[in-house]
C-alpha cells in the first residue's frame, strides 16, 4: 500500500538551512505536500508540488521532488526559532480524496 | 481568514462510551475529511464525505464510526463504543473542489485529543 517515510527529529542553528526529507512508495502520486504543525494547531499546508515538477521555490521554501526515487525534500533557508515545528510530508494519488502523511519531522531550532 | 473549528480540544472517556466530535468546516467548502494521529505515529486517513455520503474510507473507518453533517454547519464524527486504542487526536478537514478537482487544499483543525480510559 501506500506509505511515507520521514525522519523523525531534526536540529540546527538560528541561521542554518534546515533539509528534512521523506520517501513516498505510491509511484501514481499527483500532489506531494508539506505541512506544519506548531503546537496546539492543526497542519498548516506549507507548500506543494505537481509530480511533474521537480523544483519549487516559495520565498525561504526550496521543495525538491525526485521522481525516480520518490524522494521529497524541503528546504528552509535561514531558520529561524519561530519555524521550530513538526513537518510532515504527505501525498495524495491520482483519483480519490485521501492524503497520505508521513509521521512528521520535528525541527528543534537553537538560537 | 476562515479556519475549520473543533471541538471539544480534549474529550476524555471511559472504554465502551460512545462520543462525538464536532468540527465546523470552512462555510463554501464542499468535502470534509477525518484524520487520527496515534501519539508519535503518522496521520492516518479515516474517512471522506461529500454531498451527505462518504466517498472514501479506510479499512480503519469500521462499523463503529460514523459520519454524519446534521445541519448546513457542522461535520461530526461518532464512535459508538470506544475501545483504548482510540485514544489519538482527531483532525477535521475540509476542502473546496471548484478547481475543477485537480489540485486538493485540505484546510484542517487543531484537532480533538480523544482520551479512552
Amino acid at each position: 500500500g501506500e506509505d511515507v517515510e520521514q525522519s523523525l527529529f531534526l536540529s540546527v542553528r538560528e541561521g542554518d538551512s534546515s533539509v528534512i526529507n521523506c520517501t513516498y512508495t505510491d509511484s501514481s502520486s499527483t500532489y506531494l505536500y508539506w505541512y506544519k504543525q506548531e503546537p496546539g494547531a492543526g497542519l498548516q499546508l506549507l507548500t506543494y508540488i505537481f509530480s511533474n515538477m521537480d523544483m519549487k521555490q516559495d520565498q525561504r521554501l526550496t521543495v525538491l521532488l525526485n521522481k525516480k526515487d520518490k524522494h521529497l525534500s524541503l528546504r528552509i533557508a535561514d531558520t529561524q526559532t519561530g519555524d521550530s515545528a513538526i513537518y510532515f510530508c504527505a501525498e495524495k494519488g491520482t483519483g480519490g480524496f485521501k492524503t497520505i502523511f508521513g509521521a512528521g519531522t520535528r525541527l528543534f531550532v537553537k538560537a | 481568514e476562515p479556519e475549520v473549528t473543533q471541538t471539544p480540544s480534549h474529550q476524555v472517556t471511559q472504554m465502551g462510551q460512545e462520543v462525538i466530535l464536532r468540527c465546523v468546516p470552512i462555510s463554501n467548502h464542499l468535502y470534509f475529511y477525518w484524520y487520527r494521529q496515534i501519539l508519535g505515529q503518522k496521520v492516518e486517513f479515516l474517512v471522506s464525505f461529500y454531498n451527505n455520503e462518504i466517498s472514501e474510507k479506510s479499512e480503519i473507518f469500521d462499523d463503529q464510526f460514523s459520519v454524519e453533517r446534521p445541519d448546513g454547519s457542522n461535520f461530526t464524527l461518532k464512535i459508538r463504543s470506544t475501545k483504548l486504542e482510540d485514544s489519538a487526536m482527531y483532525f477535521c478537514a475540509s476542502s473546496d473542489f471548484r478547481q475543477g478537482g485537480t489540485y486538493n487544499e485540505q484546510f484542517f483543525g487543531p484537532g480533538t485529543r480523544l482520551t479512552v480510559l
